[in-house]
């Protein structure tokens, strides 16, 4: 079975670029989690969906951050205007219920100089 | 707010022993859930394995086990004849109330052949 698919791997950008992470959930999730993993924070949760709506997005840090999630196979994650301090690896991860085990993806490991 | 603390920075284990990375958590709730996950190198997100509170026996995944102490809110794992493929970061979690996994800081794992 294909895990959670997670685009692009690596991203290296300058600041005040547009950014656009990508995540494709295990086919019959109902839940999408977004995640962001520094040395300083640790796994901090950014926003997370249940059947497609935002249910949380109070891990969001600022304005310039936006999650998107148009159908049950497709979320973005957008960054615009990016910042230096926004380097990180984000993940992606879904479960099969909102308390069900998350299963995660590859991360996306973002630069920004 | 409900925390989850690993007291261990760093373990070391020599191969094919055994080792065990402690974790307590803290909450008011009575049913919940706790995950080990297992980050190596590579930097994915391994689910290693669940708890339920309600359950009193303690889970069990091959090598991999649990001593979880409701009442000390203590909940450790047990790693068996640990094999080179067992280094990584371990994180123990505590999903709360509203389903979101609170993680502890990790234990950084290393196995010596």
């Amino acid at each position: 079975d294909a895990g959670v698919i997670q685009s692009p791997r690596h991203e290296v950008t300058e600041m005040g670029q547009e950014v656009t992470l990508r995540c494709k959930p295990i086919s019959g999730h109902n839940s999408l989690f977004w995640y962001r993993q520094t040395m300083m924070r640790g796994l901090e949760l950014l926003i997370y969906f249940n059947n497609n709506v935002p249910i949380d997005d109070s891990g969001m840090p600022e304005d310039r951050f936006s999650a998107k999630m148009p159908n049950a196979s497709f979320s973005t994650l957008k960054i615009q205007p990016s910042e230096p301090r926004d380097s990180a690896v984000y993940f992606c991860a879904s479960s099969l219920a909102i308390n069900q085990p998350q299963h995660f993806g590859d991360g996306t490991r973002l630069s920004i100089l | 707010a409900q925390t989850v603390t690993q007291s261990q920075p760093e373990m070391s284990v020599q191969e094919a022993e055994t080792v065990t990375l402690s974790c307590t958590y803290d909450t008011s709730e009575s049913d919940y859930y706790l995950f080990w996950y297992k980050q190596p190198p590579s930097r994915q997100m391994i689910l290693v394995i669940r708890q339920e509170a309600y359950k009193q026996q303690n889970a069990t995944e091959n090598r991999f086990s649990v001593n979880f102490q409701k009442a000390a809110k203590s909940f450790s794992l047990k790693i068996s004849d640990s094999q080179l493929g067992d280094a990584a970061m371990y994180f123990c979690a505590h999903m709360d109330s509203n389903y979101q996994l609170i993680w502890g800081a990790g234990t950084k794992l290393i196995i010596k052949p």
